[in-house]
């Protein structure tokens, strides 16, 4: 099984900063990576897939990169509702895994 | 809209079975193929078994193989997961979500695996 491991598994930010999260696979799964907000008690949302490609209707503050074994993801300017936890999960094969979870809180 | 609802969920004694259901409707429902994923407070996010579009192709996760079974009825719009042989691990939130990216999840079913 692929392993992906997501760094930092917590992260304290303000209002306004710009934030970034990585995520690593244990081998390589090309661009096969989607990024998810959840809030609690809700269902994950996805925002990106394709590790770059942003959902229909998620704002462009969000974005994401590499390709490979290393990604990363990134909120340009933090707002109140932005605060959650966000996975990542490979696709490239079965059985698909996700990301360990980083919990964003309020500083 | 993509509209996903899960029913099914409940409290089962070890070694029971539940049935998991997924209605969903604003989208041809058989142009894709779809997914069933578990979240549980210690193990976070899990992957459980996914089913082609026609359903010919099925994939489990090791955990499950042999006690749960997938399918479809893509004339009734639904997504199913039988689930034999329960167990205290098998306690989670369940999810049907739709493509290889999952692109929208359902709200979730609690199923609850205790004597």
């Amino acid at each position: 099984d692929i392993q992906m491991t997501q760094s930092p598994s917590s992260l304290s930010a303000s209002v306004g900063d710009r934030v970034t999260i990585t995520c690593r696979a244990s081998q390589g799964i090309s661009n096969y990576l989607a990024w998810f907000q959840q809030k609690p008690g809700k269902a994950p949302k996805s925002l990106i897939y394709a590790a770059s490609s942003l959902q229909s209707g998620v704002p462009s503050k969000f974005s994401g990169s590499g390709s490979g074994t290393d990604f990363t993801f990134t909120i340009s300017s933090l707002q109140p509702e932005d605060f959650a936890t966000y996975y990542c999960q490979q696709y490239n094969s079965y059985p698909y895994t996700f990301g360990q979870g980083t919990k964003l809180e309020i500083k | 809209q993509v509209q996903l609802v899960e029913s099914g969920g409940g409290l089962v004694k070890p070694g029971g079975s539940l049935r998991l259901s997924c209605a969903a409707s604003g989208f041809t429902f058989s142009d894709y193929y779809m997914s069933w994923i578990r979240q549980t407070p210690g193990k976070g996010l899990e992957w459980v078994s996914y089913i082609s579009s026609s359903g010919s192709t099925i994939y489990y996760a090791d955990s499950v193989k042999g006690r749960f079974t997938i399918s479809r009825d893509n004339a009734k719009n639904s997504l199913y997961l039988q689930m034999n042989s329960l167990r205290a691990e098998d306690t989670a939130v369940y999810y049907c979500a739709r493509g290889a990216n999952s692109d929208y999840w359902g709200q979730g079913t609690l199923v609850t695996v205790s004597s």
